[in-house]
């Protein structure tokens, strides 16, 4: 066990709709990344956080948004949901930028 | 940006070693790697922070060439517990610690 918490573990809904993904980091961490996971792709980075901040971008779509909240969970916001969008998304936490990253279970998303 | 991981798969017997690869194009200031098995997620397995710096984790080992802009991991006497998908993920300077992971590398150590 990681430490970190991500809910829900399945989401399956429909295009067009919007979800959120949840994401509590471990005890004392306050960074906190998004990583996209798409079958037989590598982690892309999506987003990161820093004690509420927004630290750094990466290929992260228009249609998808994130923030960290002053307990320092995170959610991922995904709407206008495409086919393409299905995918297992990886929250990850660290104590600070350029330590190792501790990665929760994943959500996985189908999008039918 | 993303670096390049080789080689994209390897298969190996019980006890042989293998080597991967992680290059990039841009300065690093940091290597990271993790191993990931089939329907889990990715675990951390070491950092290097230095060039030059080489580190061990049990029989799995790491070097970062930092002029080269490259880390390799070495894995001896390989275990069927070894077997996934190794990953390598570098951090540029001032990059707040922004994590940019190559295609994986897919591993499976056979009986």
């Amino acid at each position: 066990d990681s430490g970190v918490t991500q809910t829900p573990k399945h989401l399956i809904t429909a295009t067009g709709q919007r979800v959120t993904l949840r994401c509590s980091p471990r005890s004392g961490d306050l960074s906190v990344y998004w990583y996209q996971q798409s079958l037989d792709q590598g982690l892309q980075f999506l987003i990161q956080y820093y004690n509420g901040e927004e630290r750094a971008k990466g290929n992260i779509l228009e249609r998808f948004s994130a923030q960290q909240f002053p307990d320092l969970h995170s959610e991922l916001n995904l709407s206008s949901l495409e086919l393409g969008d299905s995918a297992l998304y990886f929250c990850a936490s660290s104590t600070g930028g350029g330590e190792k990253l501790f990665f929760g279970s994943g959500t996985q998303l189908s999008v039918l | 940006q993303q670096p390049v991981q080789s080689p994209q798969a390897v298969i190996l017997r019980e006890g042989e070693d293998a080597v991967i690869n992680c290059s990039s194009s841009k300065a690093l200031y940091s290597v990271h790697w993790y191993r990931q098995k089939h329907g889990e997620a990715p675990v951390f397995l070491m950092i290097l922070l230095k060039g030059g710096e080489q580190k061990g984790h049990d029989k799995i080992s790491a070097s970062f060439n930092e002029k080269k802009q490259q880390s390799s991991l070495y894995l001896t006497a390989s275990q069927l517990s070894y077997s996934g998908t190794y990953f390598c993920g570098t951090e540029g300077y001032n990059q707040g610690g922004k994590l940019i992971f190559g295609q994986g590398t897919e591993l499976s150590v056979k009986p």
